[in-house]
């Protein structure tokens, strides 16, 4: 089975522009996490699709939206992007629905602001 | 809220010695705890994980226990290779469906010839 993608794979944007990751889950996995990691403050969760529906939110601003679609691909978008928001974008998948379900993340999106 | 707390590093080690990284936790009941690696310049990997209390999970020559009783999920290696060096993510996800992992800081691991 083929992994989890990221595209791109590195980013270069200014302040104040918008910026949007994509990801595609492993076959057959319906569940997709994103996390923010930086030197500072380690990795973080963003938010968790399920289904279509944001399941789980993170402790980011409204600038930090997602999506995911029918065939489970998501979105993430940053608006308004600052300085401090330059770090790994990482996405994970799994198959959704047990509670003890492992998520296997990507290579993740490298975003720098400048 | 929970918590995932490592030993910070660097740890520096010889080919063929025996690593350790340690990892406490703080949760509300029983999580899955999972140790992930990360190579530079990329993801993580998942390296291995335990669902429940005295489960030990293995994988590449690593080994970690879930000790219930002292909330810990140490990681170790009897023989490290250079190709070892990395960092090594302790990581826990509650039982409830939907829930986010709680991750440690990560502890670097360099591994000298």
């Amino acid at each position: 089975k083929a992994g989890v993608t990221q595209t791109p794979r590195y980013l270069i944007k200014t302040r104040g522009q918008q910026v949007t990751l994509s990801c595609s889950p492993i076959s057959g996995h319906r569940s997709v996490s994103w996390y923010q990691q930086t030197p500072g403050q380690g990795l973080q969760f963003l938010f968790e699709y399920f289904s279509e529906t944001q399941r789980n939110k993170g402790n980011f601003p409204g600038r930090f939206s997602g999506r995911q679609f029918s065939n489970s691909r998501s979105e993430m978008n940053v608006s308004t992007l600052e300085l401090g928001d330059s770090a790994l974008y990482l996405c994970a998948s799994r198959t959704g629905g047990g509670a003890a379900d492992t998520q296997y993340f990507g290579p993740g999106t490298r975003l720098t602001v400048l | 809220g929970d918590s995932v707390t490592q030993m910070e590093g660097p740890v520096t080690l010889s080919e063929e010695a025996f690593l350790t990284i340690n990892c406490t936790y703080t949760a509300t009941g029983y999580p899955s705890l999972f140790w992930y690696v990360q190579y530079p310049g990329e993801g993580l990997q998942l390296l291995l994980k335990a669902t429940k209390a005295d489960d030990k999970g293995s994988n590449k020559g690593f080994e970690a226990t879930y000790r219930k009783e002292t909330t810990s999920f140490h990681l170790e290696k009897g023989s490290v290779q250079v190709s070892d060096s990395a960092v090594y993510f302790c990581a826990l996800l509650p039982k409830a469906a939907g829930n986010k992992l709680t991750f440690g800081g990560g502890t670097r691991v360099l591994v000298k010839p």
